[in-house]
């Protein structure tokens, strides 16, 4: 069974940092692209960052390129998110998810999230 | 920056059939994906590839995309159908783009 269990989320002060992880299980993790999805409070769906299956290419949504940065350790089937500069915008549920299905970002998996609070 | 636009929502009759529609400018030309969300659980993918149901997801559920319209249709609607749904924007010159989400009541 796929699964992917996000943790790394909390409390955080504007401008400050957190890091993000996601970890796999059930399938091969190396073989797949992953992204983060991000959802504020009552809002919609917005797309964060990807990755390739070998950390190569990554690409970022214009609201988080540089101040955030996607990773993954093939060795520990994680993903990683490292978030600095950190606003009140950024207040959301951070979810992984795994690309599926063939061109395009498909998202059949996802985790349940990580709740990151913004706040001073 | 690439936007999609969707209805902030839509009512349908049990039974009938509903059409949440996703606009964009040449929209037809990239790729779309629908997904379903309920309260308090992770989105769910219904559409890919602007036609393509992924397994395990009711026939009742189609899509289509051209010029600048996507369209998800739920044929024969549901009690259980009324959700929160987004549409999905990509191709490869684009980064992946959602709209702002349409939610279906069914009554």
């Amino acid at each position: 069974e796929v699964q992917l269990v996000e943790s790394g989320g909390g409390v955080v002060r504007p401008g400050g940092s957190l890091r993000l992880s996601c970890a796999a299980s059930g399938f091969t993790f190396y073989d797949y692209g992953m992204s983060w999805v991000r959802q504020a409070p009552g809002k919609g769906l917005e797309w964060v960052s990807a990755i390739n299956w070998n950390g190569i290419s990554t690409v970022y949504a214009d609201s988080v390129k540089g101040r955030f940065t996607i990773s993954r350790d093939n060795a520990k089937n994680s993903l990683y998110l490292q978030m600095n500069s950190l606003g009140a915008e950024d207040t959301a549920l951070y979810y992984c998810a795994r690309e599926d299905l063939g061109d395009g970002y498909n998202y059949v998996y996802w985790g349940q999230g990580t709740l990151v609070t913004v706040s001073s | 920056s690439y936007e999609v636009t969707q209805p902030p929502s839509v009512s349908v009759s049990p039974g009938q059939t509903a059409s949440i529609t996703c606009s964009g400018d040449k929209l037809g030309d990239k790729y779309a994906s629908w997904y379903q969300q309920k309260p308090g659980q992770s989105p769910v993918l219904v559409i890919y590839q602007d036609t393509k149901r992924p397994s395990g997801i009711p026939e009742r559920f189609s899509g289509s995309n051209s010029g600048n319209t996507a369209t998800l249709t739920i044929s024969g609607t549901q009690a259980l159908d009324e959700a929160d749904y987004y549409c999905q924007a990509w191709d490869s010159t684009t980064a992946v783009v959602f709209g702002g989400g349409t939610k279906l009541t069914v009554l």
